[in-house]
């Protein structure tokens, strides 16, 4: 079964420094990827997603992440961070086995801004 | 935007008590999910439903748990007689096609407290 480990519980950062959380997964083939943001009293926003091709993803809010198939790593990036960026950021994996598949997502990350 | 909704935002219940979670999915989307998220844990994968059947569940979705399309709109989760591990905020999720490719769109879910 597939399975997915965000390292970093919570992570502080200051505005307009970059960033890098990591996410990494356990999954015999080729992974579904995606990270997934969770602001205060809202839903789960999905950021980007990875199925093929190019490794580096562009997603939505300026932020990016690089699938890694030697390292089982698919860490998000973003070069320079807002305040509004504070929120919970959630890794996930998908099985693609076809039907309507659930997500496996690991734990998540708080990010903390400081001005 | 078009998003998913749920209510309600807050349910604090008695031990035993059946509860019923509230979701409207995306209106032109087929395919429905429910996830939980125990305080601290990761967020689970419950079920998933499409054409008013069950398309897949997780080992957690046991007979305590059930879902339906009552009607054109609405997506509900019931839990029959609701454990203290119910606890749990449980996210609605929706996606016009299947897959898992197919983008998730996740409403701002419920929290459950079971006393």
């Amino acid at each position: 079964a597939q399975s997915v480990t965000q390292p970093d519980i919570h992570i502080t950062v200051s505005e307009g420094a970059s960033l890098e959380l990591r996410c990494n997964y356990s999954y015999g083939a080729t992974p579904y990827l995606f990270w997934y943001v969770q602001s205060p009293g809202q839903g789960l926003q999905l950021l980007l997603k990875y199925f093929s091709g190019d490794t580096l993803v562009q997603g939505i809010k300026g932020f990016e992440a690089e699938f890694k198939r030697s390292q089982s790593s698919f860490n998000l990036r973003k070069p320079s961070v807002h305040w509004s960026d504070a929120a919970e950021y959630f890794c996930a994996v998908g099985e693609g086995r076809g039907g309507a598949d659930g997500l496996t997502f690991g734990k998540g990350t708080h990010l903390i801004i400081q001005p | 935007e078009p998003e998913v909704t749920q209510t309600p935002s807050h349910q604090v219940t008695q031990m035993g008590q059946e509860v019923i979670l509230r979701c409207v999915p995306i209106s032109n989307h087929l395919y429905f999910y429910w996830y939980r998220q125990i305080l601290g844990q990761k967020v689970e994968f419950l079920v998933s439903f499409y054409n008013n059947e069950i398309s897949e569940k997780s080992e957690i979705f046991d007979d305590q748990f059930s879902v339906e399309r009552p009607d054109g709109s609405n997506f509900t989760l019931k839990i029959r007689s609701t454990k203290l591990e119910d606890s749990a905020m449980y996210f609605c999720a929706s996606s016009e096609e299947q897959g898992v490719q197919e983008t998730q769109y996740f409403g701002p879910g419920t929290r459950l407290l079971v006393l």
